[in-house]
């Protein structure tokens, strides 16, 4: 089946650690986008890239980082430096031009 | 920053009832608008999409958009409780219309 696999569904993170979040698409998408939903809010854009080897930050990107060096795979690391990093995180992905967009099925990361 | 504003409501319908949901956007710049459904602790779906000026409808759904006004709809009949859950309007936008931007979202609530 064609789609995006977000894992792990749920994370936790101890204060001052790394997380890796990884997405995988396979629906030969270009663009792949990083979001945060908090508690009753809308969604937030971390980073986006629209081909390999590319990314640019969103809104909010400070404190993440990603990279692109498949077509087929973004993933996101939350770094220490992200304070308040207990979100829901959404990844998605596009075919381009005014194509709509794809969402994983989330991964909730809490801090402990 | 691009806004997309909403009312975080809730909305709230009895069974049967048309729901209305109104999103305002900041740029006239954008080309592609996006109704998302969102169910409580899942990743948003797609309900509607639409490019140009007038109505487009899908089922009990339709999307009404007026681009001078800077305005985008979703009439949804004959609602179902089925259909409560947060409605997250989406706008596309960026220099090669590579962002998609999105609102707070609306929560609707239909009563049995």
């Amino acid at each position: 089946d064609g789609g995006i696999t977000q894992s792990p569904k749920y994370l936790f993170r101890k204060e001052g650690q790394n997380v890796t979040l990884s997405c995988e698409q396979n629906l030969n998408h270009d663009a792949m986008y990083w979001y945060r939903q908090d508690p009753g809010q809308g969604l937030r854009l971390i980073y986006y890239s629209q081909i390999v080897n590319d990314f640019q930050k969103g809104d909010i990107a400070e404190g993440y980082s990603v990279s692109r060096e498949k077509k087929e795979s973004f993933p996101l690391t939350v770094t220490s430096a992200q304070k308040n990093p207990t979100a829901f995180y959404l990844c998605a992905s596009s075919p381009g031009g005014a194509g709509r967009a794809f969402f994983g099925q989330g991964t909730r990361l809490t801090v402990v | 920053q691009k806004e997309v504003e909403q009312n975080s409501g809730p909305l709230s319908v009895p069974e049967g009832a048309i729901a209305s949901l109104n999103c305002t956007y900041s740029d006239r710049g954008s080309q592609s608008f996006f109704w998302y459904r969102q169910y409580s602790g899942k990743s948003p779906e797609l309900i509607m999409s639409i490019y140009s000026n007038g109505d487009q409808e899908d089922g009990r759904f339709t999307a009404q958009l007026n681009k001078a006004s800077q305005y985008v709809s979703l009439l949804i009949r004959d609602s179902q409780p089925s259909d409560s859950a947060t409605y997250l309007c989406a706008v596309l936008w960026g220099d090669n219309f590579n962002k998609f931007y999105f609102g707070s979202g609306t929560k609707l609530n239909v009563k049995p």
